[in-house]
């Protein structure tokens, strides 16, 4: 099976750009979870999508958010960077289930300058 | 407090050594433990999941858990320098709605010298 693939794979944007980021999941997995990752605050979990409704949530800012497809692709997007936002945004898949587990993918580097 | 706490790290340990990672965590509702292993520049990587109470071998991984005592450790045996990486202890508290998400510690820092 193939993994998980996040598109870009890097990204620059500056100040008050908007960016959109993109993950495929495994095959046959319906659940994406989103994460940002940053020396700072580690890793920390934005949002989780299921079968194209968002289930969870984390704490961040509206200017988050994101969306799932019907083939289980999700994107996420931020809207009027900021410098802190520069890191790196992982995507995990699993099937959803309660004891499943979550598979990452590469990741995106996004720099905001 | 944190959710999810590891011990601070670096931890340096020699070539053959066994390494011990732990991790203790604050939700008494939290139902699954995962540990994952990144390398610099690359995404996490599975290494070991455990629900239950007690030890779970997996080669030269062994996972512990004792949720009376909301811990939860990671034991490398025969550690290899090609083990040196951040080691990311996750928690999964129970519930519907959490299923998607877990929460990590701040990693713990291993290496493995020749």
């Amino acid at each position: 099976k193939a993994g998980v693939t996040q598109t870009p794979r890097y990204l620059i944007k500056t100040r008050g750009q908007q960016v959109t980021l993109s993950c495929s999941p495994i095959s046959g997995h319906r659940s994406v979870s989103w994460y940002q990752q940053t020396p700072g605050q580690g890793l920390q979990f934005l949002f989780e999508y299921f079968s194209e409704t968002q289930r969870n949530k984390g704490n961040f800012p509206g200017r988050f958010s994101g969306r799932q497809f019907s083939n289980s692709r999700s994107e996420m997007n931020v809207s009027t960077l900021e410098l802190g936002d520069s890191a790196l945004y992982l995507c995990a898949s699993s099937s959803g289930q309660p004891t499943d587990t979550q598979y990452f993918g590469p990741g995106t580097r996004l720099t905001v300058l | 407090q944190k959710e999810v706490e590891q011990n601070s790290g670096p931890l340096s340990v020699p070539e053959g050594a066994i390494a011990s990672l732990n991790c203790t965590y604050s939700d008494r509702g939290s139902q699954s433990f995962f540990w994952y292993r990144q390398y610099s520049g690359k995404s996490p990587e599975l290494i070991m999941f455990i629900y239950s109470n007690g030890d779970k071998e997996d080669g030269r991984f062994t996972a512990q858990l004792n949720k009376a005592s909301q811990y939860v450790s990671l034991l490398i045996r025969d550690s290899q320098p090609s083990d040196s990486a951040t080691y990311l202890c996750a928690v999964r508290v129970g519930g519907g709605t959490s299923y998607g998400k877990l929460t990590f510690g701040q990693g713990t820092i291993l290496t493995v010298h020749p």
